[in-house]
């Protein structure tokens, strides 16, 4: 079981706009803004999409967004594409004693 | 452009260790931490621990104390992962990833190694 709580599924279709929810706890979302989101493709290594919760790293396309309320950060994208089919992960600063917790993963299903 | 290339796959027996190296090249080596993360066939990410390649200052996580050993050469930018004491349930991709900040660590990971696999079996 992971610490932080992603939807196993989501799907949308091209053009379309999709939100990923990442809920943890008053100990790591809720406390920190150091949310980050990654992007994984089969066989590939994840790649930074998101940092600090709302930054997207140069080279990312202005499409994914991210935000955070209370202790649930989400990850949007708009105007989906078929390269977005994916999975992706949340990840998130813990505190001093438990200092880095994952989300269990999304898989990005482009209809 | 920074890059990440980590050494191949593995195979071990239960009970035996691991070391996987993960050679950096395109910036400082000394001047951002190191990661390693860790995925099991179908499964999530897992954060093991981080090495500070400046100080060669470590920070594991909880599940991994007493069988995880991080260690660098800084006269050849590598990062090293040892893990000890195999068992099944360790098959898994090994990734080493770069901190996203200069001298500090905030659990933001870029850029990644392209992994490694490590199979434990009998």
């Amino acid at each position: 079981q992971s610490a932080l709580t992603q939807p196993a599924s989501v799907s949308g279709s091209p053009g379309q706009s999709i939100t990923i929810s990442c809920t943890g706890t008053s100990s790591d979302v809720g406390s920190y803004n150091l949310v980050s989101w990654y992007q994984q493709h089969p066989y590939k290594a994840p790649k930074l999409m998101i940092y600090e919760g709302s930054k997207r790293p140069s080279g990312v396309s202005n499409r994914f967004s991210g935000s955070k309320s209370g202790n649930t950060a989400s990850l949007t994208i708009s105007g989906l594409q078929a390269e977005d089919e994916a999975d992706y992960y949340c990840c998130s600063y813990a505190g001093s004693s438990t200092f880095v917790v994952f989300g269990g993963g999304t898989k990005l299903t482009v209809l | 452009q920074v890059q990440l290339v980590q050494s191949g796959a593995e195979v071990k027996k239960p009970g035996a260790s691991v070391k996987v190296s993960c050679q950096t090249s395109g910036y400082i080596f000394t001047n951002y931490y190191i990661h390693w993360v860790r995925q099991a066939p179908g499964q999530g990410l897992e954060w093991m621990g981080w090495i500070n390649p400046n100080s060669g200052g470590t920070n594991y996580a909880q599940k991994f104390q007493g069988r995880v050993t991080m260690t660098r050469d800084t006269s050849i930018s590598t990062a090293y992962m040892e893990l000890t004491r195999l068992r099944a349930d360790d098959t898994a991709v090994y990734y080493c990833a770069r901190e996203l900040w200069f001298g500090e660590w905030k659990a933001q990971f870029d850029p990644w190694g392209q992994g490694t696999l490590v199979t434990v079996s009998s």
